[in-house]
């Protein structure tokens, strides 16, 4: 699996849109890129995932650069409770394939 | 969505004991399930790969005979800490990836904290 490389941690205002981006330089043609996220002391939580085109849920949107080298994750207004270390994964589409976590970004909401 | 329980949420145990911690998928099934470790101000650490069935695979640098695994159906993944010691104490977290549905995305359980006196 593709590495990535995520900045160690973010500040963001409550109601601010949040930006967490990621570089995965090396991703294969078929591999998709995820977020995982994990609040203190919790079991780590899915948020998405994409191939190429931006992809949007009810929790973020995802987008992915043309040349599939970096992504962002957008969480449009966030609030106190998305304080939590988010974590990029890149890896081939198929949920029976093991994650590797790398260190993620510890993200701090500000009231 | 998928939910994943695992218990106990927290343990307690005295050194040289063993300690075992299961996984359930309580709305699908999943042929494989995922154990992984997590120390303090760190990230989550892949430990074993559990199939139904079979034996489970182990990463670089696990003990098998320490940190034994039984997938015993399509809904539990057992996992457990023989003779643990001091070292041993961690969060333990498990996953699972359901077999039908086409989901393409792991469900963790709530995760099992283990302290070992």
């Amino acid at each position: 699996d593709a590495k990535t490389t995520q900045p160690t941690s973010m500040d963001c205002a409550e109601g601010r849109a949040a930006n967490l981006p990621c570089n995965h330089s090396t991703i294969s043609g078929n591999e998709y890129v995820y977020w995982y996220r994990q609040i203190h002391s919790q079991g780590p939580q899915y948020i998405i995932h994409g191939l190429k085109n931006n992809e949007t849920n009810e929790m973020a949107s995802l987008i992915i650069t043309e040349d599939r080298k970096s992504s962002t994750l957008i969480l449009p207004h966030a609030t106190l409770r998305d304080t939590a270390v988010y974590y990029c994964i890149v890896r081939v589409a198929q949920g029976a394939q093991k994650l590797v976590f790398g260190q993620g970004t510890r993200l701090t909401i500000n009231p | 969505g998928a939910v994943v329980s695992q218990h106990p949420s927290w343990v307690i145990c005295k050194s040289g004991t063993s300690v075992k911690i299961e996984c359930r998928s309580l709305d699908f099934q999943a042929t494989t399930m995922f154990w992984y470790r997590q120390f303090p101000k760190q990230s989550l650490m892949l430990m074993a790969t559990s199939n139904e069935g079979s034996k489970a695979t182990y990463e670089q640098g696990v003990e098998k005979d320490k940190f034994l695994i039984n997938h015993a159906s399509l809904t539990l993944s057992t996992l457990t800490v023989t003779s643990a010691h001091p070292e041993d104490s961690s969060f333990y977290i498990c996953s699972a990836a359901p077999l039908a549905g086409g989901y393409n995305e792991q469900f963790f359980g709530p995760g099992t904290r283990l302290t070992v006196l």
